[in-house]
């Protein structure tokens, strides 16, 4: 089983819909993190978490919310769809360990396609 | 402002030869800098990393180069093979966060 699970994997809703896309996470990490990937932009960060309690925008937060509901599991919201939001979503969580004791490797979760018509 | 930048969209590449993806930054404050790789309908997978102190880490194939007065970094792999086709994104961290690169698609063919 993936250590970082993204559902559902593929969506296609209407514009105006709420879509929720879920991760949950088993390597235990305390930070969390909700990327979009489109073509020719990269990977942009929406919003992250670094434990329960700890929400943060991102460079796009814009139209999206997220839920920390536990430490394995980061939802993130689209309240109303819009068509600009279609993309591949990503899950990624990390733990301190990485060079210099600050956020190293992030562990990315096999995406959620979503298609907003 | 793209504060991590990869110039090169798309490589192609014959197989064992060397693919070199390049990387520049503008944010002087970056102090390790990292590479991942992206197959179709996966995630990204962390490939490599380099310190700011350094200038250079290799690991098997793959090979990342750090120039700090260029703010340029380069991955070398050596030699390519068709399975390294795939999307490759640099990053750096700023923040507790990871800024990533617009990505290079590399192609290896036979």
């Amino acid at each position: 089983d993936a250590d970082v699970t993204q559902t559902p994997r593929n969506r296609i809703t209407k514009t105006g819909k709420r879509i929720m896309l879920e991760c949950s996470q088993t390597k235990g990490h305390d930070r969390m993190y909700w990327y979009r990937q489109d073509p020719g932009l990269g990977l942009r960060l929406i919003y992250y978490s670094f434990d329960v309690k700890d929400i943060n925008k991102g460079e796009i937060s814009d139209g999206y919310s997220v839920s920390r509901q536990a430490q394995a599991k980061f939802s993130l919201s689209l309240e109303s769809a819009i068509p600009n939001q279609t993309a591949l979503y990503f899950c990624a969580t990390s733990d301190l360990k990485g060079l210099g004791g600050r956020t190293g490797e992030l562990f990315f979760g096999e995406g959620s396609r979503l298609t907003v018509l | 402002d793209q504060q991590v930048k990869q110039n090169s969209p798309s490589l192609s590449v014959q197989e064992g030869r060397i693919s070199i993806l390049n990387c520049d930054y503008t944010n002087s404050m970056f102090d390790y800098f990292l590479w991942y790789k992206k197959y179709p309908a996966e995630g990204p997978t962390f490939l490599i990393s380099i310190s700011s102190i350094k200038d250079k880490n290799e690991d098997g194939r793959f090979t990342v180069f750090l120039n700090k007065s260029a703010k340029h970094l380069s991955l070398h792999i050596v030699p390519s093979q068709p399975g390294d086709s795939a999307v490759y994104f640099c990053a750096g961290p700023q923040n507790d966060k990871l800024i990533f690169g617009t990505g290079t698609r590399l192609q290896v063919f036979p």
